[in-house]
Order: structure tokens, then sequence, then C-alpha cells
């Protein structure tokens, strides 16, 4: 079965320093990839996405992700954060098995950005 | 376009009542997909409903159960609260291959 691992429960960044946060899927069948993220007291967005075609993907607001089919990751990169992106950060993976139906979470990353 | 909306946005039951929790998906999409994420157990798949018909759910007992309207909307009750129950509910429609979460109904079971 299909799991997903955020390596690091929380990380602490000084504000306009670069940030990776990890995750690393567990099966190799066709999969689609996601990154969400929650601030306090609120619901999930998706912040982006890889189905197919460019192995790095992009946000709107500076994210970047990169699949790696053999290392089985997808890795969320960003060079200078904000404070304004201190907030927990959710890798997802659906695959080919579930019909890309069913969404598989990591335990999340606490990203903390101080002054 | 509106988004998936969820209500209500709190709700306090006793131990032992039922709970029901309602969502809109974003308009003229057929799909709503449900998820738990409790203190300390995360993201949980819940059930997802397509066309009206229930398609697949998660490692959950039968007290949780929903169902689809016509219009796409979709009901998750839950039946013989227990305190583990006390969590966030979300509701995501499908679009494009992504999700898009709706911003949840938060349970609390006393």
């Amino acid at each position: 079965a299909q799991s997903v691992t955020q390596l690091d429960s929380q990380v602490p960044v000084f504000e306009e320093a670069p940030v990776e946060l990890r995750c690393n899927y567990s099966s190799s069948v066709s999969v689609y990839l996601f990154w969400y993220v929650q601030y306090p007291n609120q619901g999930l967005q998706l912040l982006l996405k890889y189905l197919s075609g460019s192995t790095l993907v992009e946000s709107i607001n500076g994210f970047e992700a990169e699949f790696n089919k053999s290392q089985t990751s997808f890795h969320l990169r960003k060079p200078s954060v904000h404070i304004s992106d201190t907030a927990e950060y959710f890798c997802a993976v659906s695959d080919r098995d579930g019909g890309y139906n069913k969404l598989i979470f990591g335990a999340g990353t606490r990203l903390a950005v101080h002054p | 376009e509106a988004g998936v909306t969820q209500s209500p946005t709190h709700l306090i039951k006793t131990r032992g009542q039922q709970a029901t929790l309602r969502c809109s998906p974003i308009s003229g999409h057929t799909s709503v997909y449900w998820y738990q994420q409790a203190l300390g157990l995360g993201l949980q798949f819940l059930l997802w409903y397509d066309e009206g018909e229930e398609r697949n759910r998660g490692n959950f007992p039968p007290r949780f159960s929903g169902r689809q309207f016509p219009n796409y909307s979709s009901e998750l009750n839950v039946n013989a609260l227990e305190l583990e129950d006390s969590a966030l509910y979300l509701c995501a429609s499908r679009v494009g291959g992504g999700q898009y979460f709706g911003p949840g109904t938060r349970l609390t079971v006393t």
C-alpha cells in the first residue's frame, strides 16, 4: 500500500533563508504528487501538483518541487522564505491503483519562519 | 467560481449522539471526497462519492456514513459518537487531477 513520509516534523528557519521540506513516497506505480499548505485554523490549500510532464513544478508564491522517480521523492523548496510562509505543509500522493482518487497524506511538516 | 463550502464551521456533540456534516462541491463537479484530520492521526481518507454513489471508503467503522444528493452536495453522518471522533472534517472537489478543499467542520465530542 502507498505511504508518504515527511522526514521532518518541524523546520525552523530565519526569514529570507532558503528552505527544503522533504517528502518520499513508497510505491513506484504511476503517481500524482501534491503539496498542500494549512494555515492555523484553516483548511488545506493546494500549493502545487505534479501530474505528468516536466518534473519541476512551481507555485505562484515562489515554492517549487521536483519529482524524482528514481528516489521516489517530491521535495518542496523555496529560495527565500517570508514570515507569512509559517504554516504546516503536507505532501500527498494518489496512484493508479486507487484510480488517482484517494489522497494519501504525509504527517506534515511545520515550517516556522523567524525574523 | 465558488469553492467548496462546508457547514457548520463548528459542531459540539455529546458522546453517543449523531453528527451531520454538509459539503457542497465546486459547481458542476460530481465527486466529493471526505477526510478526517484528527490530532495525532493526521489526514485520513474517509469516503468518496461520485454521481450519487459511494465509490470508495477508508478504514473507518460503518458508523461513519454519508450520501450524495442529486445536486452533488454531500452529507457525512457519524453515529454513536466517540471522544476520538473529535477532529477537523474536510471535504474536497476534484479538479483536473488535484483536490481542492473546503474550510472544514471542526467536530468536538464531549
